[in-house]
């Protein structure tokens, strides 16, 4: 079966435009999370949805960033105004329950690498 | 909030030997921690797990150990072969998943 998908896989842009980061979970699972991986760096927690609603925007560095996700299923991050600083790799994952446990496994897509000149 | 801290940041060893990677957490409330491999260019991929009221579990060549009085837990890998070469993360959940740093294996034949 299909794993996660994101797109695109690279996405090079100019310092102040937006960019739109898609991620197609695996079929039937309610909880995405989005991650930005910097270059050597560990994981960075951005945002947990379960269904469409987002329980915890705790980890969005500023208002610059946003995320939806519609019909429980495709979710977009939108960085707006992108910084330089934004450069890094997005990771979204899903899981099947998202309980809040965490003990359900996280299958991870391969990531979008943003470079922001 | 939880603070999971990873050694070492690289190892190489030698293919047949045996890798061990360190994480330890804060937050002694923290109940699952799942390691991650990663390949270059693809995601993390989940290789094992534990959880909090089991202090040591094995598949086929890896096993993690987890000390909840010290807060730390490990990654064993025996039998090392350079396919086990990639990064690999640790991570601990407490409310939300915090991953350690990362660990750049490198399996020389």
């Amino acid at each position: 079966g299909a794993g996660v998908s994101q797109s695109p896989s690279n996405k090079v842009t100019e310092k102040g435009k937006d960019v739109e980061l898609r991620c197609d979970p695996i079929s039937g699972h309610t909880a995405l999370y989005w991650y930005r991986q910097s270059l050597g760096q560990g994981l960075e927690f951005l945002i947990y949805f379960q269904g469409n609603s987002a329980p915890d925007k705790s980890g969005l560095p500023s208002d610059r960033f946003s995320a939806e996700r519609t019909g429980g299923s495709v979710s977009t991050l939108t960085i707006q105004r992108t910084q330089q600083e934004d450069s890094a790799v997005y990771l979204c994952a899903s899981s099947l329950a998202g309980s809040g446990s965490g003990t359900d496994t996280q299958y991870f897509g391969p990531g979008t690498r943003l470079t922001v000149l | 909030g939880e603070n999971v801290e990873q050694h070492p940041s690289t190892l190489s060893v030698q293919e047949g030997d045996s890798a061990v990677i360190k994480c330890t957490y804060s937050d002694s409330a923290s109940n699952y921690f799942p390691w991650y491999k990663q390949e270059l260019g693809k995601g993390p991929q989940l290789i094992i797990d534990i959880r909090s009221n089991v202090g040591e579990k094995k598949d086929q060549r890896i096993a993690v150990t987890l000390n909840k009085t010290a807060k730390h837990f490990s990654l064993h890998i025996t039998e090392t072969q350079p396919e086990d070469s990639a990064v690999y993360f640790c991570a601990a959940w407490m409310n939300k998943f915090y991953f350690g740093s990362g660990t750049k294996l490198n399996v020389k034949p």
